[in-house]
C-alpha cells in the first residue's frame, strides 16, 4: 500500500546531541511537510517542501533544518535539541497542483522525540 | 489571531448521544477544510473532508458555511470508538499550507 513512513517511531537524544528524524513516501506527492505537535496541542508547521523549494515557517527556530534530497524522502534534523524541543513529530504528504488541488494530507506515524 | 479555532473540550457523552463540535476560519480566501480524528500518541487521520454543499459518511455529517466562516461536524448515536481528538483542518488559498485547529477532546461514556 502506498504510504508515509517516519523512522524511528520513537527516539532518544541527549541534549545538544544533533539528531535526525526520516520520512518517506510512495504516494508521489510532490508537497510534503514536518510539523510538532506537543500533548494537547495542534501540530504546529514548521516547514515544507512544495516540490524542490523550501518554505520555512517564519517562527521555526533556526535549530530545525530540513532536507529533501529527491521525491521520496524528506530529513527534519534538529542541530542542538532542548528540552523543549521534546515533541511528536509528524511528516505528511499532498499532491497540490496550483489552484485545481483539494488534496488531502496524509500522516506519517510520527516520531516521538525524548531529550534528557 | 488563530487561523483556526476550536473548542477543546473535553465533550463528555453518553453512548448513543449526538453530538457537535464547531470550528471557525479566519481567512475567507481559505479553499479545502477537513475534520481529522487523533487518537492519543497517533497520528491524525482524516475522517472527511467538508464540502459547502454538506456531506454525510454513515453517523457523521459536515457542514461549511463560507459566509459565517465556520465549519462543523455532527455525530449521531456515539460509540465508544469515537473517543478521540477531533481536529479541524483548513487549507490555505493557495493549497500548500494546512493550519489545524487545537483539537476538541471527545469522551464516549458506556
Amino acid at each position: 500500500d502506498a504510504m508515509v513512513i517516519q523512522n524511528p517511531r520513537y527516539q532518544v537524544t541527549q541534549f545538544g546531541k544533533p539528531v535526525t528524524l526520516s520520512c518517506s513516501q510512495t504516494l508521489n506527492h510532490n508537497v510534503m511537510y514536518w510539523y510538532q505537535q506537543k500533548s494537547s496541542q495542534a501540530p504546529k508547521l514548521l516547514f515544507h517542501y512544495y516540490d524542490k523549494d523550501f518554505n520555512n515557517e517564519a517562527d521555526t527556530p533556526d535549530n530545525f533544518q530540513s532536507r529533501r534530497p529527491n521525491t521520496s524522502f524528506c530529513f527534519l534534523d534538529i542541530r542542538s535539541p532542548g528540552l523543549g524541543d521534546a515533541a511528536m513529530y509528524l511528516c505528511a504528504t499532498s499532491r497540490v497542483e496550483g489552484y485545481l488541488s483539494d488534496e488531502k494530507l496524509f500522516f506519517g506515524s510520527g516520531t516521538q522525540l525524548s531529550v534528557l | 489571531r488563530k487561523e483556526v479555532e476550536q473548542d477543546p473540550g473535553p465533550f463528555n457523552v453518553p453512548e448513543g448521544a449526538t453530538v457537535a463540535f464547531n470550528c471557525t476560519y479566519s481567512n475567507s480566501a481559505s479553499q479545502s477544510f477537513f475534520w481529522y480524528r487523533q487518537d492519543c500518541r497517533k497520528e491524525p487521520k482524516l475522517l472527511m473532508s467538508v464540502y459547502s454543499s454538506g456531506n454525510e459518511d454513515g453517523r457523521f455529517t459536515a457542514q461549511l458555511n463560507r459566509a459565517s466562516q465556520y465549519i462543523s461536524l455532527l455525530i449521531r448515536d456515539s460509540k465508544l470508538s469515537d473517543s478521540a481528538t477531533y481536529l479541524c483542518v483548513v487549507s490555505s488559498n493557495n493549497f500548500n499550507k494546512f493550519y489545524f485547529g487545537s483539537g476538541t477532546k471527545l469522551n464516549v461514556k458506556p
